[in-house]
């Protein structure tokens, strides 16, 4: 069985702070992992992802996440953050070859002035 | 033209009702999903389908039923809805050659008096 922890379901940051949302997993398998923005009254969409190869990626809009096997993390992080980054940010993984996704609880983020 | 849809986007109805909700893409994708989403708990898998003679159920199917009419329609029919129904739900879709990544369709919030 796989599933996601994210830490923090409210986190806030100033315009131009760095941003990073915490992201942990649990599979038994090597994972895939994804990160998704939901804004205000709109669907998911797809941040970045994580299948093989490099462990650090780079998504849209200045995000990148790095995996990390020995911590099973997947930490989102921004350098600066914008006012547009204001948004629900969740963690998913799967495993195999189903694409069924677990997704974590999600982490809403709040940039201030 | 969006390449998920979803269909109606906001539905008000009375417990004991039989409510239909209607998703379609035109992205060729081949799998298709339901799930939906509730403050604090991010999104939970309801139905999946890999082709049009295959559904699955996800994690909490209870009070659900699906139809994949043809590839590109999948719809999610609560025979009769009850209060605790009352969330977010949103279709997504995927192709079974690119490893894991959804697409999500906008959303249908559904109220259940």
């Amino acid at each position: 069985a796989q599933s996601v922890t994210q830490l923090g379901s409210h986190v806030s940051v100033s315009e131009g702070a760095l941003v990073l949302l915490r992201c942990n997993y649990s599979s038994s398998v090597p994972p895939y992992l994804f990160w998704y923005v939901q804004y205000p009254n709109q669907g998911l969409q797809l941040l970045l992802k994580y299948t093989t190869g490099a462990t650090l990626v780079k998504g849209i809009n200045g995000f990148e996440a790095e995996f990390k096997k020995s911590e099973t993390s997947f930490h989102l992080t921004k350098p600066s953050a914008h006012m547009s980054d204001a948004a629900e940010y969740f963690c998913a993984v799967s495993t195999g070859g189903g694409n069924k996704l677990t997704f974590g609880t999600g982490t809403q983020l709040k940039v201030e002035l | 033209d969006a390449d998920v849809t979803q269909t109606p986007r906001n539905r008000i109805t009375k417990t004991g009702k039989r409510i239909m909700l209607e998703c379609s893409q035109t992205k060729g994708h081949d799998r298709m999903y339901w799930y939906r989403q509730d403050p604090g708990l991010g999104l939970r898998l309801i139905y999946y389908s890999f082709d049009v003679k295959d559904i699955n159920k996800g994690e909490i199917s209870d009070g659900y039923s699906v139809s994949r009419q043809a590839q590109a329609k999948f719809s999610l029919s609560l025979e009769s809805a009850i209060p605790n129904q009352t969330a977010l739900y949103f279709c997504a879709t995927s192709d079974s050659l690119i490893r894991n990544e959804q697409f999500f369709g906008p959303g249908t919030r559904l109220t259940v008096l």
